[in-house]
């Protein structure tokens, strides 16, 4: 089946550092990726729709300059959290809809702590 | 606009016991609906999903019935076992949208 790769799964950081998160799509093509924050026991909330090939679309409240999204290829987008801050740690999870199949798949989350 | 309300939990069962986890929604038009899980430290997996009125999505012993008259999709499942504890998301896909809009989630814990 479908199968999202999302790298790294955890990553410790220091405030003002910069931190990508890699979501692949393994075995199908995405034009469209999804990049999610969920804080404890809340549910995901949309922070951006990342298109190949195309600036992604950001959710209202999402500084765009702070959670850099780059979807470059039909298997890959990252996220980028640029000049991190003890508020920016969550847990970070992507979503990719197969071209062909059109279902979501979702990767494994990355759990960020900014120190 | 579209939405998602699910019964808050947690939901506390026994093992064997019979679970229903409530879901109705609110859109436009005919949504897909949908029904995730999320075990600890994990993303989401699809756990079912129907796409049209009065289909049945079933998957591992839980179910789901889209029922349009009443507006829900409430998941249902004969008995649970302790490895069903996870927290469950109720999700639905508007015609014409990309996105999912989700439900704030209902954590089960199922003891032994």
């Amino acid at each position: 089946g479908a199968v999202v790769s999302q790298h790294p799964s955890w990553v410790i950081c220091k405030s003002g550092t910069s931190v990508k998160i890699e979501c692949r799509s393994l075995d199908f093509q995405a034009t469209t990726m999804f990049w999610y924050r969920q804080f404890p026991k809340q549910s995901l909330m949309l922070m951006a729709t990342s298109n190949e090939g195309s600036k992604a679309t950001y959710e209202q409240g999402v500084e765009k300059d702070k959670f850099l999204i780059n979807h470059a290829s039909l298997t890959l987008s990252t996220l980028t959290v640029t000049s991190a801050h003890p508020e920016d740690s969550s847990f970070y999870i992507c979503s990719a809809i197969d071209d062909t199949a059109g279902g979501y798949t979702f990767g494994s989350g990355t759990r960020l702590t900014v120190v | 606009g579209n939405s998602v309300t699910q019964m808050e939990g947690p939901v506390t069962l026994s093992e064997e016991a019979f679970l229903t986890i409530n879901c109705t929604y609110t859109a436009t038009g005919y949504p897909s609906l949908f029904w995730y899980v999320q075990y600890p430290g994990e993303g989401l997996q699809l756990l079912l999903k129907a796409t049209k009125a009065d289909d049945k999505g079933s998957n591992k012993g839980f179910e789901a019935t889209y029922r349009k008259e009443t507006t829900s999709f409430h998941l249902e499942k004969g008995s649970v076992q302790v490895s069903d504890s996870a927290v469950y998301f109720c999700a639905l896909k508007a015609a014409g949208y990309s996105t999912l809009t989700f439900g704030k989630g209902t954590m089960l814990l199922v003891s032994p």
